[in-house]
């Protein structure tokens, strides 16, 4: 229950195309979904990040989008750019008691000229 | 401001043998945590320490793995005796609140154990 499933595991954009990547999750008691994005040789960045008492939230060119009742969140990465091509994790996590950032199994994206 | 520092980069042992990661947190971050990314996965935590005390280490081997941050600091993650299955990138994140989505990586150590 305390899985995070992400799809797909590998993406190809073109340069200006929009760029989206899917999260599903179980456990309602999550309440806090970070986006992590990864360039080879790096750890994680936060990249965006969303609580579930909003539906979008919206920094620059990254929107998160969230569906509270079918337990879904998606990344949008409108007019993608070559510097996007890295891995971007979807993670979740329950505020108090101690709980861990469960993270999704990643995306890998890749951006063409 | 300076990030999480990590030593070593790269590390290639031999099966059985120990080995050492060290890591520095950003200066004030009460909270430090050690992951484990393995090739195509996300990180999966390890221990997670609050100053220097242990939060969470219900997902590490303790057979085979320990850590330690001693004066609230710097922390060591150790292996010893190491397996094949443990070739992996590990992490080390530090965060000033008790936010987990709001932690700051290092770049990672790579280990490869032959």
């Amino acid at each position: 229950q305390q899985q995070v499933k992400q799809s797909p595991q590998s993406l190809i954009v073109q340069k200006g195309g929009i760029s989206i990547i899917n999260c599903a999750y179980e456990n309602t008691a999550f309440d806090y979904f970070p986006w992590y994005q990864q360039f080879p040789g790096k750890g994680p960045a936060l990249l965006i990040a969303i609580r579930p008492d909003v539906s979008e939230k919206k920094e620059g060119r990254f929107t998160i989008s969230f569906n509270k009742s079918a337990k879904q969140f998606s990344l949008h990465i409108m007019d993608s750019q070559p510097g996007d091509s890295a891995t971007y994790f979807c993670a979740a996590f329950i505020t108090g008691g101690g709980n861990k950032l469960t993270f999704g199994t990643g995306t890998q994206l890749k951006v063409e000229l | 401001e300076a990030g999480v520092a990590q030593s070593p980069r790269y590390k290639i042992i031999e099966k059985r043998q120990s080995v050492a990661f060290w890591c520095n947190p950003i200066s004030g971050h009460a909270t430090l945590y050690w992951y484990q990314q393995i090739l195509g996965q996300g990180p999966k935590l390890l221990i997670q320490f609050q100053n220097n005390g242990v939060v969470d280490d219900s997902q590490l081997p303790k057979d085979r793995f320990s850590a330690e941050r001693l004066k609230g600091v710097d922390s060591t993650l150790k292996i010893q005796p190491a397996k094949l299955e443990d070739s992996a990138v590990y992490l080390c994140a530090s965060t000033l609140r008790s936010i987990p989505g709001e932690q700051f990586f290092g770049p990672g150590t790579r280990l490869t154990v032959l």
